[in-house]
């Protein structure tokens, strides 16, 4: 079955760039079916989605973090990436990668997650 | 923006309770309306998609309701695994909003 599994730096300092990859594995990630998304939960605070990507690169992102964020997929080696720059504390936080699906009347979903990474802001 | 707001933010509970969570939003979703779980340390998981369908695999006990700007997570019968926190997220449009979650506490 499809997995998704997060890799990047746990320890990334004030003002830099936190760059994180998802891989998936047990399907395509371009598949006209799906969108994959990246949902952070900030340590004692709720789930907070960050934005999609779809196959043909079409992004949507959370207004506050669209200046600082970019989504990317690369289908040859089956994975998606998130970029965010210029952090500060606020963005500590587990980020986790998920499948978004679709079914009609039913609207969109996200059915698979990955483990999650913590990700700490921090000199 | 479609703001979400969950209500109670926690709700102390015991075994073999019914209970409900409530989800509004701050303008009409139709029933683009999905409702999550998570445990401490993992990740979240679907349980509830548009608004009342059930995610393959999850128990009969979850049932969701509404449409429009108010929905509702029922659990039938608590049992110990489902003390948990829950989202409702509408998907319909961007951005995908999360409710502020509701903490299930025994």
């Amino acid at each position: 079955q499809v997995q998704l599994q997060e890799s990047g730096p746990g320890l990334v300092k004030p003002s830099q760039t936190l760059s994180l990859t998802c891989a998936v594995s047990g399907g395509s990630i371009g598949s006209g079916t799906h969108y994959w998304s990246w949902v952070r939960l900030p340590a004692g605070r709720g789930l907070e989605w960050i934005g999609r990507i779809y196959p043909n690169g079409n992004t949507y992102y959370k207004p506050s973090l669209k200046s600082r964020a970019t989504l990317s997929i690369d289908t040859s080696k089956n994975q998606f990436s998130l970029k965010l720059r210029s952090v500060s504390a606020t963005d500590t936080a587990v980020y986790y990668c998920a499948r978004g699906s679709y079914q009609f009347r039913a609207g969109t979903y996200m059915d698979i997650w990955g483990t999650g990474t913590t990700v700490t802001v921090s000199s | 923006d479609t703001q979400m707001t969950q209500s109670p933010s926690s709700l102390p509970a015991a075994i073999g309770d019914r209970v409900t969570i409530t989800c509004r939003a701050s303008q009409s979703i139709r029933t683009y309306l999905n409702w999550y779980q998570q445990k401490p340390g993992r990740a979240p998981k679907l349980l509830i998609y548009g608004a009342s369908t059930l995610q393959s695999g999850v128990p009969s006990r979850f049932s969701g309701s509404g449409s429009g700007t108010d929905f509702t997570l029922t659990i039938g019968s608590l049992q110990p695994e489902d003390f948990a926190t829950y989202y409702c997220q509408q998907t319909y449009n961007s951005p995908y909003n999360f409710g502020q979650g509701t903490k299930l506490e025994i």
